[in-house]
């Protein structure tokens, strides 16, 4: 079955600057690979998403990256504000969605 | 209001007990999927259903039972065989797009059991 891993598991930031957070998946089935935002007390909320056919995504602050080949994808977030604290999910679909371990994120003032 | 509504927020079991999770959605989503969060663990796949009257195992479905009966409806049994049932459970559903790749997932707001 997929699994996917992601790094790093907690990142501090100095606000405005940038944070990128990594995952690798194995099963090459997998053609969706969303990212969600968790709110601490909150439900997981998607943030952006990318299919297999694309490289790149941008949504203001926040970009997604897919290396198909090497199998791994990779979110961006830049300028980042308090706002951003949060934990950060990747997630892998083939036949079923499959999530990483989550990143904590926490931007300094 | 459409969305996907778990309850109870609070759930409290005594060992050796039985106890069953509601999840119910009127997003008129296919798919509907059982995750288990515990702190550093993310979310795992426990069960998930494409279409009704069928579901499958996912990564850590032992101790665990699901139906789906009807569309809107995904209830999860958490059995006495569940080892280490204390955890947040969140239950999720998705527009299924056939033939084609994933969708966005949306997740009720979670039920928190704990086992005393």
């Amino acid at each position: 079955g997929e699994n996917v891993e992601q790094h790093p598991s907690t990142l501090s930031v100095q606000e405005g600057d940038s944070a990128v957070i990594k995952c690798t998946y194995s099963d090459s089935a997998s053609n969706y690979f969303p990212w969600y935002k968790q709110e601490l007390g909150k439900r997981p909320q998607l943030i952006i998403d990318i299919r297999s056919n694309v490289g790149e995504k941008k949504d203001q602050r926040i970009a997604v990256t897919l290396n198909k080949t090497a199998k791994h994808f990779s979110l961006h977030i830049t300028e980042t504000q308090p706002e951003d604290s949060a934990v950060y999910f990747c997630a892998a679909m083939g036949e079923k969605l499959t999530f990483g371990t989550g990143t904590r994120l926490t931007i300094i003032p | 209001d459409g969305g996907i509504t778990q309850s109870p927020k609070y759930l409290f079991r005594k060992e050796g007990q039985n106890v069953t999770l509601s999840c119910e959605q009127n997003l008129n989503h296919d798919a509907m999927y059982w995750y288990r969060q515990d702190p550093g663990q993310g979310l795992r796949l426990i069960y998930y259903s494409q279409i009704v009257n069928d579901f499958q195992k996912g990564d850590i479905a032992e101790g665990y039972s699901v139906s789906r009966e009807k569309k809107e409806s995904f209830p999860l049994t958490v059995t006495s065989a569940q080892k280490n049932p204390t955890a947040f459970y969140l239950c999720a559903s998705m527009l299924n797009l056939w033939g084609s790749s994933g969708a966005e997932a949306f997740f009720g707001q979670g039920t928190r059991l704990t086992v005393v």
